[in-house]
């Protein structure tokens, strides 16, 4: 069966520190893989999508960026935090790009920045 | 464009009694839906999926969902909530140009009181 991890769980930064997420995902191969974040425990942004290695897509500019350095690897970061990037930080993946498959989330990682 | 409206931020239902969390979509072609849970400080869960087929849904916990699409709706129901359903619940479609992205709506807060 297929698994998503995340870490860390939680993470407290200052503004301007550097910032870096990692989600794995297990038991599947070439997965889409998704960077959400969620703001006040309400409405979920799409930061980035990725369909293989080294393919980043991003919907919305800000300070963040996204790299895929293994087919299973999905990583968020940061070279200087801003207040406004506090919030919970959601990977997900799915199996197939014509969509008609779920996505599947990992257990998030709640970033505060001080 | 694709979007989901969820129009109430909060459902309130006592326990044993049916419960209706409301979707409407909007997306250009076929639409391919869902709905998520989510419990305080987790990632989503999926509950249930429209692609095809039959408009009655049967999903995770005893949920159903009813696909209309005149009045383009994907309303969320179970016959009888428990305590144990109080949670943050969002409607998704899929479309647009980034394959597999799904639009969530803003969620929909469910308490069942016992």
């Amino acid at each position: 069966s297929q698994t998503i991890h995340q870490w860390p769980a939680t993470l407290v930064q200052p503004v301007g520190s550097p910032l870096s997420l990692e989600c794995t995902v297990e038991g599947t191969s070439n997965p889409n893989l998704y960077w959400y974040r969620q703001a006040a425990g309400r409405g979920l942004q799409l930061l980035f999508y990725s369909v293989g290695i080294g393919q980043i897509s991003s919907e919305v500019p800000q300070n963040l960026s996204a790299s895929r350095p293994q087919d299973r690897q999905f990583i968020l970061s940061s070279k200087k935090l801003l207040l406004s990037d506090s919030g919970f930080y959601l990977c997900a993946w799915s199996e197939d790009p014509a969509g008609a498959y779920e996505q599947y989330f990992g257990p998030g990682t709640r970033l505060t920045v001080t | 464009a694709q979007s989901v409206a969820q129009p109430e931020d909060q459902v309130n239902v006592a326990e044993g009694n049916p419960l209706t969390v409301k979707c409407t979509y909007s997306v250009s072609g076929n639409p391919y839906l869902f709905w998520y849970v989510q419990y305080p400080n987790r990632g989503l869960q999926f509950l249930l999926k429209y692609i095809t087929g039959d408009n009655l849904v049967k999903g995770s916990y005893g949920f159903e969902a009813e696909f209309n699409k005149s009045q383009t709706s994907f309303h969320l129901k179970k016959p009888s909530a428990l305590v144990s359903d109080s949670a943050l619940y969002f409607c998704a479609v899929r479309g647009g140009s980034t394959l597999g992205r799904l639009y969530f709506g803003r969620g929909t807060q469910l308490t069942v009181w016992p």
